[in-house]
């Protein structure tokens, strides 16, 4: 039984660029979250889709945007990008009947800003 | 004030010892209480799950929650090489979607 896999796992890109990130949810999970975490940092909640909508929404801005397709996959796309923005971006999945919180997390992709 | 407060650490202990890592928080909405681990170059993994106070026990972990003192722990008996990670504290408010971690400590078992 896959896990939650995410690609790609590493990434250099500069100033200005746009970026996409991809992710499989686990199998027979149908709700997927965002967390962008920072070097030393914890987890920061970016989004959460489910049936293909934006359920909930962190704090970050607009260039922060994402995607759920009928296979319960993911996107998350970053515009104009700031290198502010390097971390590792981590996509976590849940099914509905699970405890509220307990997410199954993949193993990120690691984004470098220059 | 952030919403959570962990200490990161590092905290650096022998092989066997019991091992008590702890966090604070100011919201009194929050919930659902979690202990995650994350492996260096890993994404966490959910290792406890609670959502009153009390004690919680699974093996050699036990988690706990203070919800008068905004309180959660959780400890490692007999701790193990293997257990060196990064352990990240987490909660959720009632009808959210929303993790809230905290930093994060990182762990080290010595052998």
């Amino acid at each position: 039984d896959a896990g939650v896999t995410q690609s790609p796992t590493h990434l250099i890109k500069t100033r200005g660029q746009q970026v996409t990130l991809r992710c499989s949810p686990k199998s027979g999970h149908d709700t997927v979250s965002w967390y962008q975490q920072a070097l030393g940092q914890g987890p920061q909640f970016i989004f959460q889709y489910y049936e293909e909508e934006e359920r909930q929404r962190g704090n970050f801005p607009d260039r922060f945007s994402g995607h759920q397709f009928p296979n319960y996959s993911s996107e998350l796309n970053v515009n104009a990008l700031l290198l502010g923005d390097s971390a590792l971006y981590l996509c976590a999945s849940t099914g509905s009947g699970a405890n509220t919180g307990e997410l199954f997390f993949g193993e990120g992709s690691r984004l470098t800003v220059l | 004030q952030k919403e959570v407060e962990q200490d990161p650490g590092p905290l650096s202990v022998p092989e066997g010892a019991i091992v008590s890592l702890n966090c604070t928080y100011s919201n009194s909405a929050f919930q659902y209480f979690m202990w995650y681990r994350q492996y260096s170059r890993k994404g966490p993994e959910l290792l406890m799950y609670t959502y009153s106070s009390g004690n919680k026990e699974d093996g050699r972990f036990t988690a706990q929650v203070d919800k008068s003192s905004k309180y959660i722990s959780l400890f490692i008996r007999d701790s193990q090489p293997s257990d060196s990670a990064t352990y990240l504290c987490a909660m959720i408010k009632g009808s959210n979607y929303k993790l809230t971690f905290g930093k994060g400590t990182l762990l080290t078992v010595n052998p």
